[in-house]
């Protein structure tokens, strides 16, 4: 079945540490999404991918660095710039980027946490 | 900015109709729709593009006033499983396929 696979699905940060979370997806789309979700809170957009070897910034970058050396995976890192890395995790990703309106699909998230 | 959704929050009994709405302050050429179990994955539930348009499926059915760059969630005769956060996604109409997220609507149906 295709979809988007996320991993850890728990995870826990030192203080001082970078931490890398993982998203993989089979569905061959073009776009791959990262957003991050405070309890009560909606999905804010911290970067995202249209094509291989590019990305931008979207609303809280700033603490966070991706790469998209593959079109089937967008790890998201966690660095110690980050000063409040507690929350819910969700990477996404829509269909052929010449195609305006995609609808996202999402993964089941990743739960950061620190010690 | 995100767009505003109300209410917060609402409690139904099963049966019972609701109404989100969302609002944006930036214009909107798109309306997705979402629904979140807790813990889990966001899923779609419906895009709207144009202006005045409607769609549904099953019970669930939902209009865009582009002009008021509103957009409302319809559920009629509510089941149990209805119950999770509503999210409203605004595309901003330009090459990508971003969105901005809304505030989010917790609906809790209850038997």
């Amino acid at each position: 079945d295709g979809g988007i696979t996320q991993s850890p699905k728990y995870l826990f940060r030192k203080e001082g540490q970078n931490v890398t979370l993982s998203c993989e997806q089979n569905l061959n789309h073009d776009a791959m999404y990262w957003y991050r979700q405070d309890p009560g809170q909606g999905l804010r957009l911290i970067y995202y991918s249209q094509i291989v070897n590019d990305f931008q910034k979207g609303d809280i970058a700033e603490g966070y660095s991706v790469s998209r050396e593959k079109k089937e995976s967008f790890p998201l890192t966690v660095t110690s710039a980050q000063k409040n890395p507690t929350a819910f995790y969700l990477c996404a990703s829509s269909g052929d980027r010449a195609i305006p309106n995609q609808p996202q699909h999402f993964g089941d998230g990743t739960r950061l946490s620190i010690l | 900015q995100q767009p505003v959704q109300s209410p917060q929050a609402v409690i139904l009994r099963e049966g019972e109709d609701a109404v989100i709405n969302c609002s944006s302050s930036k214009a909107l050429y798109s309306v997705h729709w979402y629904r979140q179990k807790h813990g889990e994955a966001p899923v779609f539930l419906m895009i709207l593009l144009k202006g005045g348009e409607q769609k549904g499926h099953d019970k669930i059915s939902a209009s865009f006033n582009e002009k008021k760059q509103q957009s409302s969630l319809y559920l009629t005769a509510s089941q149990l499983s209805y119950s999770g956060t509503y999210f409203c996604g605004g595309g901003d109409g330009g090459a990508t396929n971003k969105l901005i997220f809304g505030t989010g609507t917790l609906l809790a149906v209850q038997p």
